[in-house]
């Protein structure tokens, strides 16, 4: 299976800077079937991003996703305090989906 | 608008079966194209694919449990069931039941647009 792993584990940013989170796949996804979530403390994850560069319905534009093959990165722009959560990446391109072990974007 | 929730004890014993059933709305499991999945999480740690059920009840199980699990769907209930055999306290997690989303290629896999709240699960004696 794809082993998908996350950098940093945790991100210590401010309101208004900008983040960047990092995706690695232990091989290359298929179709850059890469998806990137949001999950708050007792949430359910959220989609932000499918097919590595899709913004789901209802997402701001200050998400974004670039990447191919084996290396993903999802951008926040202009960080507000609801973006501070636990962010995942998924790749859906090879049975069994995966997920990445996450990454904590925290208020410095 | 799609929802979907999970329900389920919150407990089950060590070698005990355990039955997950999602409720959604907003969809239809008899509308060609679509699938919903339960996904799990273990307590502080990474989410997990477990299964998938589609319209034509065609069923596609994560390799490393298929053993255990069984989907299975009722549409004049818009339910989903998934049943995990011989349950062990290292299963003890969130259970999820989300929407695939229509854009997720193969069948053996895809992304999820709509999620349940989540239902805590705890193996123990």
């Amino acid at each position: 299976e794809i082993v998908l792993t996350q950098s940093p584990g945790t991100l210590s940013l401010s309101p208004g800077e900008r983040a960047t989170l990092s995706c690695r796949a232990s091989q290359g996804v298929s179709s850059n079937y890469l998806a990137w979530y949001q999950q708050r403390p007792g949430q359910a994850p959220r989609l932000l991003i499918y097919g590595a560069a899709s913004r789901a319905t209802g997402i701001p534009d200050r998400f974004s996703g670039i990447g191919s093959g084996t290396d993903f990165t999802l951008i926040i722009d202009r960080l507000e305090p609801e973006d501070f959560a636990v962010y995942y990446c998924q790749q859906y391109g090879l049975s069994p989906a995966t997920f990445g072990q996450g990454t904590k974007l925290e208020i410095e | 608008q799609i929802t979907l929730k999970e329900s389920s004890p919150t407990r089950v014993k060590p070698t005990q079966t355990l039955t997950l059933t999602c409720t959604f709305s907003g969809f239809s499991l008899t509308t060609s194209g679509v699938g919903v999945g339960w996904i799990r999480q273990p307590p502080g740690k990474a989410l997990e694919c477990l299964a998938f059920i589609y319209w034509d009840d065609d069923r596609r199980y994560n390799p490393s449990l298929k053993s255990r699990l069984t989907i299975t769907k009722d549409t004049s209930k818009n339910q989903v069931v998934l049943t995990m055999t011989n349950m062990d306290p290292v299963d003890t997690a969130t259970y999820f039941c989300a929407h695939r989303g229509s854009l997720s290629g193969s069948w053996d896999t895809g992304y999820f647009d709509y999620w349940g709240q989540g239902a805590l699960v705890t193996v123990s004696s």
